[in-house]
């Protein structure tokens, strides 16, 4: 089955403590992304990267980190979280931009 | 202000009614305009997509661009309860891979019996 998975899909966590939350699709995409979604604020895209090793910035980076060692895997890392980074995280592929398959989402709660 | 306008709603409309769903822009290099519609507690799904203006249509789904009014709509005809979702619309500049995607709030639609 195509799809794209992401772990945890629930996690609380103290301000500082380092995490990662993994995201891998199945479909050989080469385009992978991260967004958060808040209240009001819909849905604003991270970091995307358009292939291994090659990333770039979204609209809110400031607190997070990505990497791209292989096609299919896409984590996002929270070096040092912080309550305000506390949002529901959705990673997405696709072969561009017009067609992005989304993942279940992570409920990330930093306390 | 916002790249992407869309009204939040709620909107509340009965079976069978045609829905009017909108959002304006403010960049004019944006070409690639996609609707996704995403279920309570689910990730977002792609309804449609089209390029540059004019209309696209898929069943009871209708796109429209209008680039001269930086102005985009989804229309739903024979509106149905499970069409009650939240609809997003997003934008980019192109469709390749290296492209932000920019997404309005969503605007919550809910179709009663």
């Amino acid at each position: 089955e195509a799809q794209v998975t992401q772990n945890p899909r629930y996690l609380i966590t103290v301000t500082g403590k380092k995490l990662t939350v993994t995201c891998s699709q199945n479909m050989n995409h080469e385009y992978m992304s991260w967004y958060r979604q808040d209240p009001g604020l819909g849905l604003r895209q991270i970091y995307y990267s358009m292939n291994v090793e090659v990333t770039d910035k979204g609209d809110v980076p400031e607190g997070y980190k990505v990497s791209r060692k292989e096609k299919r895997n896409f984590p996002l890392i929270l070096e040092s979280p912080s309550p305000n980074q506390t949002s529901l995280y959705f990673c997405a592929s696709g072969q561009g931009t017009y067609e992005q398959y989304f993942g279940p989402g992570t409920r990330l709660t930093v306390t | 202000q916002k790249e992407v306008e869309q009204d939040p709603g709620p909107l509340s409309v009965p079976e069978g009614a045609i829905v009017s769903l909108n959002c304006t822009y403010s960049n004019s290099a944006f070409q690639y305009f996609m609707w996704y519609r995403q279920y309570s507690r689910k990730g977002p799904e792609l309804l449609m997509y089209t390029y540059s203006s004019g209309n696209k249509e898929d069943g009871r789904f209708t796109a429209q661009v209008d680039k001269s009014s930086k102005y985009i709509s989804l229309f739903i005809r024979d509106s149905q309860p499970s069409d009650s979702a939240t609809y997003l619309c997003a934008m980019s500049a192109n469709t390749g891979t290296a492209s932000k995607l920019t997404f309005g709030t969503g605007t919550r639609l809910q179709v009663t019996l």
